[in-house]
């Protein structure tokens, strides 16, 4: 069963900082999506990875995925206020039919 | 830009009530999938649905559940006898037929069980 991790879980930080969020998951897979939800409300789509070595970026937002190492990370630049939701890394699984396994999510709280 | 919905925001029943949440697809998706997330967990599959029948569905979706898309734009997700456990956000998402694949997800129904 695929298991998909992320950490840290919760993660606060001030304005200005970088970081980086980490998933790892259990089994091969080449596509990878990462979601923000606020508060309260639906899933927003913020990257599609589909292949070993993908890198995208918006605004401050980098995300890569290393489908040998079964890793992808969430790299946050220049932190701002407006960052501040939950992130959640989910893992595709195509087995006839497909579904998406997500992380247990983090929760990013940036403090002016 | 083209999104999913659903109805209603929110409902509340009671224990052992049948309830119906609606979603509306995009309308150009050919696969539609329901998930929920219990407060302050991870988002969690439920069934994936195509050509109108289940693709595939994970140990949550039990004989309590069923999955229907009665008129060629609405996919409903129906539990027969609710329970305190089915309190949850339910999300519908859809996708369509590009390599992609990518999923969209509704704004997501509030079920409360009392």
């Amino acid at each position: 069963e695929l298991k998909v991790e992320q950490n840290p879980l919760f993660l606060s930080m001030q304005e200005g900082k970088n970081y980086t969020i980490y998933c790892n998951y259990s089994t091969t897979s080449d596509r990878l999506y990462w979601y923000r939800q606020d508060p309260g409300k639906s899933l927003e789509s913020l990257f599609v990875l589909l292949s070993n070595g993908a890198v995208k970026q918006e605004g401050r937002l980098m995300a890569s995925l290393d489908t040998k190492a079964r890793l992808s990370t969430l790299h946050i630049t220049a932190a701002v206020h407006d960052l501040s939701a939950t992130y959640f890394c989910a893992v595709d699984v195509y087995q006839g039919a497909q579904k998406l396994v997500f992380g247990q999510g983090t929760r990013l709280t940036i403090n002016p | 830009e083209p999104e999913v919905t659903q109805t209603p925001s929110h409902q509340v029943t009671q224990m052992g009530q049948e309830v119906i949440l609606r979603c509306v697809p995009i309308s150009n998706h050919l696969y539609f999938y329901w998930y929920r997330q219990i407060l302050g967990q991870k988002v969690e599959f439920l069934v994936s649905f195509y050509n109108n029948e289940i693709s595939e569905k994970s140990e949550i979706f039990d004989d309590q559940f069923s999955v229907e898309r009665p008129d060629g734009s609405n996919f409903t997700l129906k539990i027969r006898s609710t329970k305190l456990e089915d309190s949850a956000m339910y999300f519908c998402a859809s996708s369509g037929t590009s390599l992609v694949n990518e999923q969209f997800f509704g704004p997501g129904t509030r079920l409360t069980v009392l």
